[in-house]
């Protein structure tokens, strides 16, 4: 991918909210796309991923995300959101090029969920 | 038991100074990272290594030298460490090289926090 932009780099909400944290990526070839998530002071974790098949794919904790090859996108989606949820979300983007797979991340979207 | 632990946790040192990071994985996985997180959590990739042996090498200054003395760990060194190399660095792995397959799912370390002073 030339690059990954997530469009916001904060959205608060309020609890049992939905949200959508929007992530755009530029490349000209097939793709695969990953959403992590770093709670405060820890690792990023795998929220999910899309390699093939179904646009619409389901991660853990109630987190979802669309794949959409015509406008490349892949926005993360939660109906519901918990205080929990506050984190940093990342999106990644890995592209064919010279030399194998090259991997990109976003510069992240806080997410603050309020009581 | 913790999949990616690093060590350590926070460093502060001043400029100058050499200091190491210290990486393992207990997950059996072929492949490691080091990353750099900056100040706006802008993550980049350093290096890679597969069973042993480097594979990704980013632009990055000579005073950054990763060691894998086996496949489950990675150590980073760092010599003269400067203003800039403040951020926090995590190590990561997975099964087998991201670079190879691209759809490799990534398991990161907690990260060390090193400030320099």
């Amino acid at each position: 991918a030339q690059s990954v932009t997530q469009l916001d780099s904060q959205v608060p909400v309020f609890e049992e909210a939905p949200v959508e944290l929007r992530c755009n990526y530029s490349s000209s070839v097939s793709v695969y796309l990953f959403w992590y998530v770093q709670y405060p002071n820890q690792g990023l974790q795998l929220l999910l991923k899309y390699l093939s098949g179904s646009t619409l794919v389901k991660g853990i904790n109630g987190f979802e995300a669309e794949f959409n090859k015509s406008q490349t996108s892949f926005h993360l989606r939660k109906p519901s959101v918990h205080i929990s949820d506050t984190a940093e979300y990342f999106c990644a983007v890995s592209e064919w090029g010279t030399g194998g797979f090259k991997t990109i991340f976003g510069a992240g979207t806080r997410l603050f969920v309020k009581a | 038991d913790t999949a990616v632990s690093q060590t350590p946790k926070y460093l502060v040192t001043q400029m100058g100074n050499d200091k190491s990071i210290k990486c393992e994985q207990n997950l059996g996985h072929d492949t490691m990272y080091w990353y750099k997180q900056d100040s706006k959590k802008f993550l980049k990739i350093m290096f890679s290594y597969n069973n042993k042996e480097l594979i990704i090498n980013e632009t990055v200054p000579n005073r950054f030298s990763p060691k894998s003395p086996d496949k489950a760990h990675l150590n980073l060194h760092i010599n003269s460490l400067e203003l800039g190399d403040s951020a926090v660095y995590f190590c990561a792995s997975s099964q087998s090289s991201l670079g190879t397959s691209g759809k490799e799912t990534q398991y990161f370390g907690p990260g060390t926090r090193l400030l320099v002073l």
